[in-house]
């Protein structure tokens, strides 16, 4: 499809275990974000994306977390040593360029659970 | 930070009633938008407002833009059961930053 694609689109494990999360945004879509959807929350962003530049890694919470864009274009989002804390909905979005004033485009999540 | 709160947090109302959310924010704007979310889905958008806006609308959505008061609404009309879903908004602040701000959002549901 056109869409933005997430997978897994749900993902149990057990803590202290590594998870990786992907992403592929929308052809053509130079800006990729990530954030994280606690349960009935808003949206707290990741990391963002744009072309060749360096990430904002600016909403990472730990250094247990990390992403790339390989390609510019999928992008992996990888916790390492989960912990209970870290279950939540890990939405991607990408639109056309990195500006405020551009619509993103949400996939429909990975839903994380740790046990 | 959270820069955009909605209000009311849950809004529950019958079909064909029209629906109002509000969303305040702190810090100066250059545009906001917003999204719609359905249970178990990623963020749709519906429509973005720039700061030099006092009103748009598309379709049923109408939105307005007060920076006076750093606050806008959201009114669905004549609304819909499908119109049941979270609501956010989502700010884009001045000085340049490509982020968005979403808010907690509100949670409508509309009765058949």
């Amino acid at each position: 499809g056109a869409g933005v694609s997430q997978s897994p689109s749900n993902k149990v494990t057990e803590k202290g275990k590594d998870v990786e999360l992907r992403c592929d945004p929308i052809s053509g879509h130079t800006a990729l974000y990530w954030y994280r959807q606690s349960l009935g929350q808003g949206l707290e962003f990741l990391i963002y994306f744009q072309g060749n530049s360096a990430p904002d890694k600016s909403g990472l919470p730990s250094d247990r977390f990390s992403a790339e864009r390989t390609g510019g274009s999928v992008s992996t989002l990888t916790i390492q040593r989960t912990q209970q804390e870290d279950s939540a909905v890990y939405l991607c979005a990408s639109s056309l360029w990195g500006a405020s004033n551009q619509p993103q485009h949400f996939g429909d999540g990975t839903r994380l659970s740790i046990l | 930070s959270q820069q955009g709160e909605e209000d009311p947090q849950a809004l529950s109302i019958q079909e064909g009633e029209n629906a109002t959310m509000n969303c305040s924010y702190k810090t100066s704007i250059n545009n906001l938008q917003w999204y719609r979310q359905n249970s178990g889905r990623g963020l749709v958008h519906l429509i973005l407002i720039r700061s030099n806006e006092r009103e748009k609308h598309s379709g049923r959505l109408r939105v307005t833009l007060d920076t006076s008061k750093k606050s806008s609404s959201l009114l669905i009309t004549a609304s819909r059961a499908a119109d049941t879903a979270s609501y956010f908004c989502a700010t884009g602040t001045q000085g340049g930053s490509e982020k968005l701000v979403f808010g907690k959002g509100t949670k409508l549901t509309v009765n058949p």
